[in-house]
């Protein structure tokens, strides 16, 4: 059983469309972060989120983190092609110095041109 | 910029070799990761370790083990490589305590065993 599931696995928009993805568990986790990968190379934080409810925003990405901190969406306003690519999102069930994350398994997002 | 560096993108070896992964991170962090990435099955945990000389089984390390000698560089072995281990490898590492401000990960290298 995925820990962390994402969804949708594929999405594929037109560039100007909006989109919101999620990463949805049954855990309580310290913290959940978003990462992008573009083919080829690894993942890139882009956000940490660690209050419940907490919203950040990356430009035109818009992050919140669900208020019992089980789940947590990703909004794109107005995608671009260079938005593509596959997004993780990861959880930390604990805090401590040995603490490590969980992976989603990713959605892969392609927004033509 | 801070990094962590794997020493191959690309990779190709023959069944049955003996096949060393090296990672380097220039940011002084306790802790590194090993991870396989497949299509469909997502990031697996292959081992990882909190200090120097220290490992921890993660959720695949059957076919794998690792080495920390110094702080800075944590290797992969494959002690007999076989078709199954044709992969993507990510490296990442954090500092301790640093889980929740995300992992850096390196570029990958590309695993084709023949």
């Amino acid at each position: 059983t995925q820990l962390l599931e994402q969804s949708p696995q594929f999405l594929s928009i037109q560039e100007g469309e909006n989109l919101t993805v999620y990463c949805n568990s049954s855990s309580v986790f310290s913290s959940l972060q978003w990462y992008r990968q573009e083919p080829g190379e690894g993942p890139v934080l882009l956000v940490t989120v660690v209050t419940g409810g907490e919203v950040k925003k990356l430009k035109r990405l818009t992050f919140q983190f669900g208020d019992a901190r089980k789940d947590s969406s990703l909004h794109i306003t107005a995608a671009q092609p260079g938005d593509t690519g596959l997004y993780l999102c990861a959880g930390a069930l604990e805090t401590g110095a040995n603490s490590k994350l969980t992976f989603g398994k990713g959605i892969t997002l392609s927004v033509r041109p | 910029d801070v990094k962590v560096t794997q020493s191959s993108r690309y990779l190709v070896k023959r069944t049955g070799e003996k096949v060393f992964l090296e990672c380097v991170q220039d940011m002084d962090h306790e802790n590194m990761f090993w991870y396989r990435q497949d299509p469909g099955l997502g990031l697996r945990l292959i081992y990882f370790s909190y200090d120097v000389k220290m490992k921890e089984k993660g959720d695949i390390p059957e076919g794998y083990s690792v080495s920390r000698e110094k702080k800075e560089r944590f290797s992969l072995i494959l002690e007999s490589a076989s078709t199954n281990q044709t992969s993507m490898y990510l490296c990442a590492s954090t500092s301790a305590g640093g889980v929740r401000y995300g992992y850096t990960f390196g570029s990958g290298t590309r695993l084709t065993v023949v």
